[in-house]
């Protein structure tokens, strides 16, 4: 089976960047996404096609995606931005798989 | 304003059963693969099962598979899953959302608020 593999929590201080990994085998092969999820929330799409975004995320909300990594990048990260981060990604072989999760923490 | 609201959950005792909605309004909701994701107690997404847009096409995660049936009824506009021999590791949040760009990216773009459902004794 496929896996996501994400660090367990990443903390940050405000205005400062946060940098999210997700590593899977030939990751760059496929498209990622990124979900933000705040607590007792559904999830929220903040980024698609590895590098899109969504009406109405912010611009300081990026990513990329190549070799067997992609990456969320929070650029001048506010304190809203604390919550849970999962990369998510499609094959037709495993079709759907979601990583392990990232807590970011706004210190 | 696109919205997904789920029904249907609760507590069942192990080996029960129990069926979720999901009512889909602002979208025309038969153009599009719908799914259904889950989210145990403090863990992360699971995806569970998707449908395609006239239902021919339905896949399961492995650990549900001969258990849950994913449906869909286009003309109300409705998600289900029906969950039958339920055990105590699908207690979770069940989420449906919609799928958009598959074959190809395929992310979900929109969410509804989730329904919780337990499975105990």
């Amino acid at each position: 089976s496929y896996e996501l593999t994400q660090p367990p929590s990443v903390s940050v201080s405000p205005r400062q960047t946060a940098t999210i990994t997700c590593s899977g085998d030939k990751l760059g092969d496929k498209y990622a996404s990124w979900y933000q999820q705040k607590p007792g929330q559904s999830p929220v799409l903040v980024i698609y096609q590895d590098t899109k975004r969504p009406s109405g995320i912010p611009e300081r909300f990026s990513g990329s995606n190549s070799g067997n990594t992609a990456t969320l990048t929070i650029s001048e990260t506010q304190a809203m931005d604390e919550a849970d981060y999962y990369c998510q990604a499609w094959d037709s072989s495993f079709l759907y798989v979601f990583g392990t999760g990232t807590k970011v923490t706004v210190l | 304003e696109v919205q997904l609201v789920e029904s249907g959950g609760g507590l069942v005792q192990p080996g029960g059963s129990l069926r979720l909605s999901c009512a889909v309004s602002g979208f025309t909701f038969s153009s599009y693969w719908m799914t259904w994701v889950r989210q145990a107690p403090g863990k992360g997404l699971q995806w569970v099962a998707n449908i395609k847009q006239d239902g021919s096409e339905k896949y399961y995660v492995e650990s549900v598979k001969g258990r849950f049936t994913i449906s869909r009824d286009n003309a109300k506009n409705s998600l289900y899953l029906q969950m039958n021999s339920l055990r105590g590791e699908d207690t979770a949040v069940y989420y449906c959302a919609r799928e958009d760009s598959c074959p190809g990216s395929c992310e979900f773009d929109y969410w509804g608020q989730g329904t919780l459902v337990t499975v105990s004794s």
